[in-house]
């Protein structure tokens, strides 16, 4: 079991410029989260899926957010075009089932400059 | 808006000392989730609950679910260096799983 893998580790652009994180879940699992977290709001859920859909999004901060799960085992999260606000660390993570523990990835460290 | 709030947002202790933190929710929850997440790290599981009135512990860590299912609380015993780090509660609803905004811990040796 590989975990639940994210990349970049590190992302820096500039303002403006498209930014796209990616995730690959724990096989088997049905459930897909996004996180955000910064100092101020600390763990924020942007959007969760359940087998490759799009349960509820009501956490996408605006419409340069996006996310998507074309298949079980990747999705990703898009912020186009990105701003300095958007800095924070993002985390992926699984579950098997919507009570189950989630299982993170390292996170991506987002720095628009 | 958060689902669960957190207090206290920030605590520092003298190793050897004791720890709380305590996690409130304006609704009944199903079941509680307690994370860890060390510095620079990712929020790693540390237990669930799901009974009223649960108390459940692992070594120096005592969680707990209070009877009307809308708080819980951790509390860790005669802290280490290695219990530095932020813990998060989490209320999972709907299959929804958000966090409060955590209790960073910091342990002074």
């Amino acid at each position: 079991d590989a975990g639940v893998i994210q990349s970049p580790r590190h992302e820096v652009t500039e303002m403006g410029q498209e930014v796209t994180l990616r995730c690959k879940p724990i096989s088997g699992h049905d459930y897909l989260f996004w996180y955000r977290q910064t100092m101020m709001r600390g763990l924020e859920l942007l959007i969760y899926f359940n087998n490759n859909v799009p349960i509820d999004d009501s956490g996408m901060p605006e419409d340069r957010f996006s996310a998507k799960m074309p298949n079980a085992s990747f999705s990703t999260l898009k912020i186009q075009p990105s701003e300095p606000r958007d800095s924070a660390v993002y985390f992926c993570a699984s579950t098997g089932t919507g009570y189950s523990p989630l299982h993170f990835g390292n996170g991506t460290r987002l720095t628009v400059t | 808006g958060q689902q669960v709030m957190q207090i206290p947002q920030y605590q520092h202790v003298q190793e050897g000392e004791d720890f709380t933190t305590y996690c409130n929710s304006s609704t009944t929850l199903s079941n509680i989730q307690w994370y860890k997440q060390r510095p620079g790290g990712h929020p790693v599981f540390l237990i669930q609950l799901v009974k009223s009135g649960e108390v459940k512990k692992q070594k120096r860590l005592t969680f707990q679910f209070g009877e009307a299912k809308k708080n819980s609380s951790l509390h860790i015993t005669a802290t280490q260096t290695t219990d530095v780090g932020t813990y998060f509660c989490a209320g999972p609803r709907d299959q929804k799983v958000t966090f409060g905004i955590g209790t960073k811990l910091q342990v002074i040796p």
